[in-house]
């Protein structure tokens, strides 16, 4: 049971590049999100998923998108990068009320 | 900025307690939740309270909610150098989204 994996964990990227960063869970939950983690910041919520087919954006959405063709998988896509998007990333699953399982993180800098 | 705060830093001895406070903003939050991120990890949920309690004890940990203050406390007994970390409370207020507000974090560091 590996409960929350992200991949790569640490990815450079040139500004204007595109690049998806991946989010697989095992335990069947149906809410994923993906959060933003940035210095001396709490964490912001890009987009999130109530289930398989369903997404919606959070607080910070601008630059990227989600889809979520399996309960499985929920991944984040970066359209065009940008240094602002000079990131840690989280993606997280929710059952019930009970707290979020939360992945290692992916460490994203753009120049 | 945020609306959930929490000091930056606090610095304690081993086997000292330590009191990490936080201090939030809705009133009609239902759940709140510590997390301790240690460096280069993820996220690790330590405890929550619901909005219906004062205290909550788990093992070396002590919740305290204070609701008509808005004040949330988190109480390490006995603290350990292991215990040196970074230590967010967060709340649920967008409970359609159901997205977690963090504070910023308190980083403890545990001196020997």
């Amino acid at each position: 049971n590996a409960g929350v994996t992200q991949t790569p964990k640490f990815q450079v990227l040139k500004t204007g590049q595109s690049m998806t960063l991946q989010c697989a869970q095992d335990m069947n939950h149906e809410y994923m999100s993906w959060y933003r983690q940035d210095p001396g910041m709490g964490l912001r919520l890009i987009h999130y998923s109530v289930g398989a087919g369903i997404t919606d954006q959070g607080e910070v959405p601008n630059g990227y998108n989600v889809s979520r063709s399996t309960t499985e998988d929920f991944p984040l896509r970066l359209l065009s990068a940008a240094p602002s998007q000079t990131s840690v990333y989280f993606c997280a699953t929710l059952q019930g009320s009970y707290g979020y399982t939360f992945g290692s993180g992916t460490r994203l800098t753009v120049v | 900025g945020e609306d959930v705060e929490q000091s930056l830093f606090l610095s304690v001895r081993e086997g000292d307690s330590s009191v990490i406070n936080c201090t939030y903003t809705d009133s009609s939050s239902t759940y709140l939740y510590w997390y301790k991120q240690e460096p280069g990890a993820g996220l690790q949920l330590l405890t929550y309270i619901f909005s219906n309690m004062d205290m909550k004890q788990d093992q070396r940990l002590t919740v305290l909610l204070n609701k008509k203050d808005k004040h949330l406390s988190l109480r390490i007994a006995d603290t350990q150098t292991g215990d040196s970390a970074i230590y967010f409370c967060a709340e649920i207020r967008d409970t359609g989204r159901r997205a977690l507000t963090f504070g910023s974090g308190t980083r403890l560091q545990v001196q020997p």
